[in-house]
C-alpha cells in the first residue's frame, strides 16, 4: 500500500525566502510522484511530477522538486516566494504509473510581506 | 494543458433530494474519471474510480447506492448524491485521465444540504 505523509500543516515564509515543503512517501513499487497546489475554492492544479526519469523535477511557477529514493522523499522547493504562491499545497503518490493517486494530509503556504 | 469541467460550481438543495454533479474532459478523451471528496481543511479522499462504459469501482466505505457514478462517454462523467443529507455536505472534485496521461482535475462542486 501506497502512503504520503507531508511534515508541517502549516508553513509561514516572507515574501522572498526560499520555501521548502515536506513529503515523505512510501510505495512497494517504484513511485510516481506528484505536488499539486490548491487555491480556495477550486480544484487542483499540478505544479510538477517525477515519473522514473530526471530526479530533479522542474514545475511550473519556479517550483521544483527532488526524487531522493534512499530517504523516499520528493520535498518542494521555491527559491524565493511570491504572495500569489499562498495556497495549499498536495502531495501524492502513484503506484503503476497515472492511476490511483494517494495525497498527503496538505500543506497550508502562507506568505507574509 | 488539459482542461476538466465541472457542473455546478456550487449547489444547495434540502434534504432528501437528488443532485447530479457533472465532470467533463473539454479537450481530450478520458478513458478514467475519478471522483473525490474533500472535507474542510483537510485532504482528497477517492470516492470512486469510472471507466467509460463499464461499472464504477467504488473506495471502501462509499456507499455506491448513495453515490450513483455514470461515466456515459469518453468525455462525460455524473455523480449523483441520491437523498442527499446534511452530511454529505462538501467540496466534490473529479478528475480526468488520458492515456498514459496525468490525471487533470476539475476546479469542484461544493454542495450544501440544508
Amino acid at each position: 500500500a501506497q502512503s504520503v505523509t507531508q511534515l508541517g500543516s502549516h508553513v509561514s515564509v516572507s515574501e522572498g525566502a526560499l520555501v521548502l515543503l515536506r513529503c515523505n512517501y512510501s510505495s512497494s513499487v517504484p513511485p510516481y510522484l506528484f505536488w499539486y497546489v490548491q487555491y480556495p475554492n477550486q480544484g487542483l492544479q499540478l505544479l510538477l511530477k517525477y515519473t522514473s526519469a530526471a530526479t530533479l523535477v522542474k514545475g511550473i511557477n519556479g517550483f521544483e522538486a527532488e526524487f531522493k529514493k534512499s530517504e523516499t522523499s520528493f520535498h518542494l522547493t521555491k527559491p524565493s516566494a511570491h504572495m500569489s504562491d499562498a495556497a495549499e499545497y498536495f502531495c501524492a503518490v502513484s503506484e503503476g504509473g497515472y492511476s490511483t493517486l494517494t495525497f498527503g494530509k496538505g500543506t497550508m503556504l502562507l506568505v507574509s510581506p | 494543458g488539459a482542461v476538466v469541467s465541472q457542473h455546478p460550481s456550487r449547489v444547495i438543495c434540502k434534504s432528501g433530494t437528488s443532485v447530479k454533479i457533472e465532470c467533463r474532459s473539454l479537450d481530450f478523451q478520458a478513458t478514467t474519471m475519478f471522483w473525490y471528496r474533500q472535507f474542510p481543511k483537510q485532504s482528497l479522499m477517492l470516492m470512486a474510480t469510472s471507466n467509460e462504459g463499464s461499472k464504477a469501482t467504488y473506495e471502501q466505505g462509499v456507499e455506491k447506492d448513495k453515490f450513483l457514478i455514470n461515466h456515459a462517454s469518453l468525455t462525460l462523467s455524473t455523480l449523483t448524491v441520491t437523498s442527499a443529507h446534511p452530511e454529505d455536505s462538501s467540496f466534490y472534485i473529479c478528475s480526468a485521465l488520458a492515456v498514459k496521461e496525468t490525471q487533470y482535475f476539475g476546479p469542484g462542486t461544493r454542495l450544501l444540504v440544508l
